[in-house]
């Protein structure tokens, strides 16, 4: 079946910009997490969506980052004022959590570059 | 102390060679935990998952978990270029799936 897809697949903003990155989980997933990868650097992780339930905001660095799911399908990441810092490749990824295996399974990312 | 940490590397091994990866965790309760590899300017890719002490093997991977020892490994048997890669590894710690991942160890396997 189809994977997590992400948009767009490449972003460069200038400094101070806002940006929506979208992601879709696999149909049927409920779980839908927000990764960031800055170059040469492991996952840092950002915020968890499951199902209903309160998202799980504890890896945001800053409050001009945000992020939404409606129900358990698409998610837009927000950025507000973007740095040079958030320059990186944004990963989501999506799993079941029926069964405890919540194997994670990621979308190709969206790269952004802020100028 | 990183909560999971990884052989930093770089790891080079010969063509045809096992390749061992090694995890430390800092939490004693973590119930799961995943191997994924990434190749440069992609996004990770799941290779294998282990839930329980001992040994899982999937083709030429086997992954290793010690939970007492709070490590966990994963071998890579004859080896190919195409392993050539970095190798991630996660740490399922709470009630959910949110994953603490290592920074990675890059492989290399040489012709």
């Amino acid at each position: 079946g189809a994977g997590v897809s992400q948009s767009p697949s490449n972003k460069v903003t200038e400094k101070g910009k806002d940006v929506e990155l979208r992601c879709d989980p696999i149909s049927g997933h409920t779980a839908l997490y927000w990764y960031r990868q800055r170059l040469g650097q492991g996952l840092e992780f950002l915020i968890y969506f499951q199902g209903n339930s309160a998202p799980d905001k504890s890896g945001l660095p800053s409050d001009r980052f945000s992020a939404e799911r409606t129900g358990e399908s698409v998610s837009t990441l927000t950025i507000q004022r973007t740095q040079q810092e958030d320059s990186a490749v944004y990963l989501c990824a999506s799993s079941y959590t029926s069964g405890g295996t919540y194997e994670q399974y990621f979308g190709p990312g969206t790269r952004l570059t802020v100028t | 102390q990183k909560e999971v940490e990884q052989n930093s590397g770089p790891l080079s091994v010969p063509e045809g060679a096992i390749a061992s990866l090694n995890c430390t965790y800092s939490d004693r309760g973590s119930q799961s935990f995943f191997w994924y590899r990434q190749y440069s300017g992609k996004s990770p890719e799941l290779i294998m998952s282990i839930y329980s002490n001992g040994d899982k093997e999937d083709g030429r991977f086997t992954a290793q978990l010690n939970k007492a020892s709070q490590y966990v490994s994963l071998l890579i048997r004859d080896s190919q270029p195409s392993d050539s890669a970095t190798y991630l590894c996660a740490v399922r710690s709470g009630s959910y799936g949110k994953l603490t991942f290592g920074q990675g160890t890059i492989l290399t396997v040489h012709p």
